[in-house]
């Protein structure tokens, strides 16, 4: 049963500044990997699949990378509307997402 | 474009079976790589993938859940039902049906339906 662990689970920031998330697989799960992001009260949106693949729509400050083990969500310059729940999920066995990382505005 | 939305009561009491229909559009379960899932997420929580029904009839549930679900296609409606029996408090969430990416084919979800509140409660 492979487990995700996100960290930080809460972070501070200030409006372009560079932030990255980082998750965790107990187990390699290769490159099966993708991020989301979920504003109050909305459905979550697909950012990143296959760890390093960006959805389509989705902006370039935006990037992820990492595999195995270790995997990261970068946001090059935070933006106002960045300001959200973000969620990483694996899909090697079966989906299962991590505990999330919520960035509010410092 | 595609669309998911779902339907089913908003307060249960313990014990009893949950029964949550999405409808979707845009789509055909009858299409070869199309699958529909259902994720949950309580109050303050982090989400909780539940199960996946596949175009082939085929599904997975969450381990941890298995005994208590059931999924399931009318493939003719556009719908997929999930029942969840013996609902507990601990199962008040928000609970979302998604559509499984086609491109690529993975069990990521790129569209997800608005989500609907159930709350568990005698």
């Amino acid at each position: 049963d492979i487990q995700l662990t996100q960290s930080p689970s809460f972070l501070s920031a200030s409006v372009g500044d560079r932030v990255t998330i980082t998750c965790r697989a107990s187990q390699g799960i290769s490159s099966y990997l993708a991020w989301y992001q979920q504003k109050p009260g909305k459905a979550p949106k697909l950012l990143i699949y296959a760890a390093s693949t960006l959805q389509s729509g989705v902006p370039s400050r935006f990037s992820g990378s990492g595999s195995g083990t270790e995997f990261t969500l970068t946001i090059s310059s935070l933006q106002p509307e960045d300001f959200a729940t973000y969620y990483c999920q694996q899909l090697n066995s079966y989906p299962r997402f991590g505990g999330g990382t919520k960035v509010e505005i410092k | 474009q595609i669309t998911l939305k779902e339907s089913g009561p908003t307060l249960v009491k313990p014990t009893q079976t949950l029964t949550l229909t999405c409808t979707f559009s845009g789509f055909s379960l009858s299409t070869s790589g199309v699958g529909v899932g259902w994720i949950r997420q309580p109050p303050g929580k982090a989400l909780e993938w539940l199960a996946l029904i596949y175009w082939d009839d085929d599904k997975r549930y969450s381990p941890s859940l298995k005994s208590r679900l059931t999924i399931t296609k009318d493939t003719s409606k556009n719908q997929v039902v999930l029942t969840m029996t013996n609902m507990d408090p601990v199962d008040t969430a928000t609970y979302y049906c998604a559509h499984r990416s086609m491109f690529p084919i993975l069990d990521i979800f790129d569209y997800w339906g608005q989500g609907t509140l159930v709350t568990v409660s005698s």
